[in-house]
């Protein structure tokens, strides 16, 4: 069976300083991958998606980056980050085949101070 | 973009009570999940339901695409069954991505 891993699960980081979130897939193949960010109380965001080794579509401007180096890892980077980053990160797959079906890993709770 | 409508924002109910969460919708969508966010923040997939109906155990979902809108009941609720509750929607006939667009969610709190 598919599953999804995402750490760290919380991390607190100062303002200016660089930020790696890493999300990988087991159990499945060229899987689409998502990340999302959730702000207090709201819906989730969608950030980034792709559909295969590098290739990374932007959805929103922002301070962040991804990338995605193999078939089954996704990245979410910074190089400076700032308050305005602090949120719940949470990554997301979907199969070829059944594009529209989205599993969410654990998230990531990110505190900028 | 699509926007996405949930209500009511908060839902308190005694264990045992139904209710009935709703979602609109401002466009026709291929696309609609429903997810609940337990306290610890995972999103569990409840139901993938474009159009139609679907029940498991005691939730069921219904959505009707021409009228944009979908239903999410759940019957004799249980204190487990608190959290949030999202809906999600896109438009993927003219990507290879499933994008989506959530809902700012529906709380719900069930008391013993």
């Amino acid at each position: 069976s598919q599953t999804i891993h995402q750490w760290p699960a919380t991390l607190v980081q100062p303002v200016g300083s660089p930020l790696s979130l890493e999300c990988t897939v087991e159990g499945t193949s060229n899987p689409n991958l998502y990340w999302y960010r959730q702000a207090a109380g709201r819906g989730l965001q969608l950030l980034f998606y792709s559909v295969g080794i590098g290739q990374i579509s932007s959805e929103v401007p922002q301070n962040l980056s991804a990338s995605r180096p193999q078939d089954r890892q996704f990245i979410l980077s910074s190089k400076k980050l700032l308050l305005s980053d602090s949120g719940f990160y949470l990554c997301a797959w979907s199969a070829i085949i059944a594009k529209n079906i989205q599993y969410f890993g654990a998230g990531t709770r990110l505190s900028v101070l | 973009g699509i926007q996405v409508e949930q209500s009511p924002p908060d839902l308190i109910l005694q264990e045992g009570a139904n209710s009935t969460l709703r979602c609109n919708f401002s466009d026709s969508v291929n696309n609609l999940q429903w997810f609940h966010q337990n306290p610890w923040g995972q999103l569990i997939n409840l139901f993938y339901i474009p159009s139609g109906t679907k029940q498991n155990g005691r939730l069921s979902a219904t959505t009707v695409a021409t009228e944009r809108y979908s239903l999410l009941y759940i019957s004799s609720s249980q204190t487990t069954d608190s959290g949030v509750y999202f809906c999600a929607v896109g438009r993927s006939w003219d990507t290879n991505a499933g994008k989506s667009t959530f809902g700012d969610g529906t709380t719900l709190t069930v008391k013993p």
